[in-house]
């Protein structure tokens, strides 16, 4: 079964700064790898997602990922954070070829605080 | 384009009573749906997924059940509340585009069991 870990539970950046927030997944093989983000009360919002190819890929909002298949790794970044970035920043797994219904395994999320 | 719905957006009930919230998709067709819980601080948990009208998997065992009647169309429910139930609950839907699945969110409803 798949796995995934952000390992920090809560970020803090200053406004204007870079951002990355990191992902790691346990899969046999490659996997399908997203990144959604939350605000307070608010459902899911999809960033970005990966399912082959470019390695690099671009999202919504200025973030980008990159899947790097020898660390396990799907991490977001952003090269200058805004206010309006801060909220929660959920990693998530899919396996392909899990059949008509493509679960998704969630990490525990990453809080993101932006100083002024 | 698509949308999901979901009502009630807030819900406050006592321990013992029914439950039913309800998710709506426009826009799309034969979408498969997922019902996941979001406890305080804690990430989401995969509830129910369904592929097909009266085509119902559950992930978790618990006093939960779903339904899904139309094809657009995913009920949430309990006979019983317990106060575990309380949490985020979050409709979501996808469609394959060459096999692979986006899974889209909905707003979410908070469900406080007192």
């Amino acid at each position: 079964a798949q796995s995934v870990t952000q390992p920090d539970i809560h970020i803090t950046v200053s406004e204007g700064a870079s951002l990355e927030l990191r992902c790691n997944y346990s899969y046999g093989a490659t996997p399908y790898l997203f990144w959604y983000v939350q605000s307070p009360g608010q459902g899911l919002q999809l960033l970005l997602k990966y399912f082959s190819g470019d390695t690099l890929v671009q999202g919504i909002k200025g973030f980008e990922a990159e899947f790097k298949r020898s660390q396990s790794s799907f991490n977001l970044r952003k090269p200058s954070v805004h206010w309006s970035d801060a909220a929660e920043y959920f990693c998530a797994v899919g396996a392909p070829g899990t059949g008509t219904a493509s679960k998704l395994t969630f990490g525990t999320g990453t809080r993101l605080q932006v100083m002024l | 384009s698509q949308t999901i719905h979901q009502w009630p957006a807030t819900l406050v009930q006592p321990v013992g009573s029914p439950l039913s919230l309800e998710c709506t998709v426009e826009g799309t067709s034969n979408p498969n749906l997922y019902w996941y819980r979001q406890a305080a601080g804690r990430g989401l948990q995969l509830l129910f997924y369904s592929v097909g009208i009266g085509q119902i998997s559950s992930e978790v065992p618990q006093n939960l059940s779903a339904s899904r009647p139309q094809d657009r169309q995913f009920i949430l429910s309990s006979k019983k509340l317990l106060l575990s139930d309380s949490g985020f609950y979050l409709c979501a839907w996808s469609v394959s585009v060459w096999g692979a699945h986006t899974q889209y969110f909905g707003p979410g409803t908070r469900l406080t069991v007192l």
